[in-house]
């Protein structure tokens, strides 16, 4: 099976912190997302990347940056964490290529920011 | 882009067929339909997936008109485990990825 990790289930920060959230996957994924979601506007796509220092702007990149140095690890961070980020993160991965295909989804990180 | 629209809440009975069905009245022509289902404090699971027709697996059942700009999910003989939250989403998921979209979900309650 296919396993999604995150770094943190929970995490509290505050105003101005820069944060890090990590995702990590084991099927040699070439693709990664992250998404972010809060009540009543179901997920949003932030950021996400079909190959190692690859990204790509997904519907709110806004505040946001993505890092991925190796092809298991898609990193996203805040530079400067505000109140209004606060929400749950979603890490995904998908196989890649041209065929349509599930995205496999992390536990999630809940952020609190302060 | 294909948006997608779908009922906020549904609530069924155990033992009952549920439908939920999603509209993408833009969807591409390369865009595949793909629900996912979602429990709370964890990330969504995929169920099932199609581009037209209909499809059926061990959980639940896909039917797509011929238009596609609509497709219904249906689960036979809901029980109380299928709470959840259900996802439409529409994407070519090739090449470029950004073009995924996922819709608000549809909350799904199962009464005893």
């Amino acid at each position: 099976d296919v396993k999604v990790t995150q770094s943190s289930r929970y995490l509290v920060k505050r105003t101005g912190e820069k944060v890090f959230l990590e995702c990590v996957q084991d099927m040699d994924h070439e693709n990664m997302f992250w998404y972010r979601q809060d009540p009543g506007l179901g997920l949003r796509l932030i950021y996400f990347s079909y190959d190692v220092k690859m990204k790509e702007k997904g519907d709110i990149p806004e505040g946001y940056s993505v890092s991925r140095e190796k092809k298991e690890r898609f990193s996203l961070i805040l530079e400067s964490a505000s109140t209004n980020q606060t929400s749950m993160y979603l890490c995904a991965s998908s196989l890649g290529g041209d065929s349509a295909e599930t995205q496999y989804f992390g536990p999630g990180t809940r952020l609190l920011v302060l | 882009l294909a948006k997608t629209t779908q009922p906020i809440s549904m609530d069924s009975y155990e033992g009952q067929e549920v439908n939920i069905t999603c509209s993408h009245n833009n969807i591409a022509t390369n865009d595949y339909i793909t629900w996912y289902q979602q429990f709370p404090s964890q990330g969504p699971r995929f169920i099932i997936q199609g581009y037209k027709t209909k499809v059926t697996n061990e959980v639940a059942s896909l039917f797509i008109p011929a238009d596609r700009k609509s497709s219904t999910l249906s689960l036979p003989r809901v029980s109380l485990s299928d709470t959840a939250v259900y996802y439409c989403l529409v994407g070519d998921f090739g090449g470029s990825q950004g073009n995924l979209i996922f819709g608000k979900g549809t909350k799904l309650s199962v009464k005893p």
